[in-house]
């Protein structure tokens, strides 16, 4: 999962196998959700989003989920490549024209 | 289509010096964010735009100016910088508040 502070939480997994990136969000009225995928130097690239009246989306190779009861976002990688290999972001919006970005979680990929 | 692009991707200045930071969109995207995001944390909203002339305050705006005076324009001004805004700042723009952002390759600054 999401902390905040310095040492980011880092994933490693090997390289073919699922990942599970979880983000626990802060405001129920939150109703739209994304992920992004910020690679060293870049910035954020957007990956899926899902908005509340919605439990599952699915993407090519990715999927999230959304549990509105514990405030609990994930996002899953199927079949993970090297080229994953990168911080990821959760983010909600709550309908004030704003993105509340959590502080990320580090994908490490083993070849 | 370039995207979203930032001007310059590298600073460095000296406590009290002054600076803006040119975001540009080609995108028609009426919303516009600026954004810092510090070593492992994630991304801080210092100010936004929601159309051409409007301006509002984010998270963190103290010591940050920004103007929109072009839809395609949005700038990000530091009038005295201080070493606490060293840091990474990112431009992003979307086209309502409800839709994906797009991010820039961001702006690297150090204050001295």
């Amino acid at each position: 999962g999401e902390s905040v502070g310095l040492h980011l939480p880092t994933l490693s997994v090997q390289e073919g196998d699922n990942s599970i990136i979880n983000c626990a969000y802060s405001n129920s009225a939150s109703d739209y959700f994304i992920w992004y995928k910020q690679e060293s130097g870049k910035g954020p690239q957007f990956i899926i989003d899902i908005r509340s009246n919605m439990d599952k989306r699915q993407g090519q190779r990715v999927t999230v989920l959304l549990n509105k009861t514990v405030k609990h976002l994930s996002l899953q990688i199927a079949a993970t490549q090297p080229g994953d290999s990168a911080v990821y972001f959760c983010a909600e919006n709550a309908a004030d024209n704003k993105f509340y970005f959590g502080s990320g979680t580090k994908l490490n990929v083993k070849p | 289509n370039a995207g979203v692009t930032q001007t310059p991707k590298f600073r460095v200045l000296k406590t009290g010096q002054s600076m803006t930071l040119l975001c540009a969109q080609d995108m028609n995207h009426e919303y516009m964010y600026w954004y810092r995001q510090d070593p492992g944390m994630g991304l801080r909203l210092i100010h936004y735009s929601v159309g051409e002339g409007t301006t509002a305050k984010g998270e963190v705006p103290d010591g940050y100016n920004v103007s929109r005076l072009k839809k395609q324009n949005f700038l990000l001004g530091l009038e005295s910088a201080a070493p606490s805004q060293t840091s990474v700042y990112f431009c992003a723009s979307s086209k309502t508040d409800r839709t994906k952002q797009y991010f820039g390759p961001g702006t690297r600054l150090t204050v001295t």
